[in-house]
């Protein structure tokens, strides 16, 4: 597989559930990121990870849990949502510098759609 | 505070027209990178242009062309001889925010009628 590759695509959940959005990233890249698209909204970073240390959280519900277990695989665990977190996930990768320039090129999964009842 | 403005929220257009998606920034940096993202129906943002401030000359790439004018902070984006692949959500992007944090523009939906 190539690129960056998410699971599951769809996910309908109750708002007790627990479950996990997967991101996988076969590009050699060093950052990995969690991003939330909901309608007619910016996208909005969540969280960010550079060599799977996590160096920014964008103050998001404790209900969202990331786990970096290495420059390749991204978690998001998901418990107790509410409605208004149904959304689409998007992962995306990059590789970035010791200084961050801002130039990083991101390349993103196909994304997660939750929908929580 | 960087901000990206994407006035356009839908565009239409015929097969063949041209068209053009707009993007206005603002930063205070003095050097700085812009970008443009495609989103298909499958989802995933697909890369498409970086653009660094220090170059104001304009690119193209096949039927995509971009413009980058400093003085008035927008970097426009043009279709020429659109086709229905290209129906698509077509972000915006600044560095912006803090470190590894990109500011979005909300998107122009391009749909292009067969």
């Amino acid at each position: 597989e190539t690129g960056v590759t998410q699971t599951p695509r769809h996910l309908v959940m109750g708002m007790t559930n627990k479950k996990s959005l997967k991101c996988e990233q076969h590009l050699g890249h060093n950052a990995m990121y969690w991003y939330k698209q909901s309608a007619k909204k910016p996208l909005e970073l969540m969280f960010v990870y550079s060599l799977e240390e996590r160096v920014e959280n964008n103050s998001v519900p404790s209900r969202f849990s990331p786990e970096c277990p290495n420059s390749s695989h991204l978690f998001l665990h998901l418990h107790t949502l509410q409605p208004e977190d149904s959304a689409l996930y998007l992962c995306a990768s990059s590789q970035v510098d010791r200084i961050w320039s801002g130039a990083n090129v991101l390349t993103f999964g196909a994304g997660s759609r939750l929908t929580v009842l | 505070a960087q901000k990206v403005t994407q006035a356009q929220t839908e565009i239409s257009v015929v097969e063949k027209e041209d068209v053009t998606l707009d993007c206005v920034y603002e930063t205070r940096d003095t050097t700085y990178y812009l970008f443009w993202y495609k989103q298909p129906p499958s989802g995933e943002l697909v890369f498409l242009i970086r653009r660094n401030s220090f170059d104001e000359q304009n690119e193209i790439s096949g039927r995509y062309s971009w413009n980058f004018q400093k003085s008035t902070s927008s970097f426009n984006f043009t279709i020429t001889a659109s086709q229905v692949v290209d129906s698509a959500v077509y972000f915006c992007a600044i560095p912006g925010g803090g470190t590894y944090k990109y500011i979005f523009g909300t998107g122009t939906r391009l749909k292009v009628l067969a």
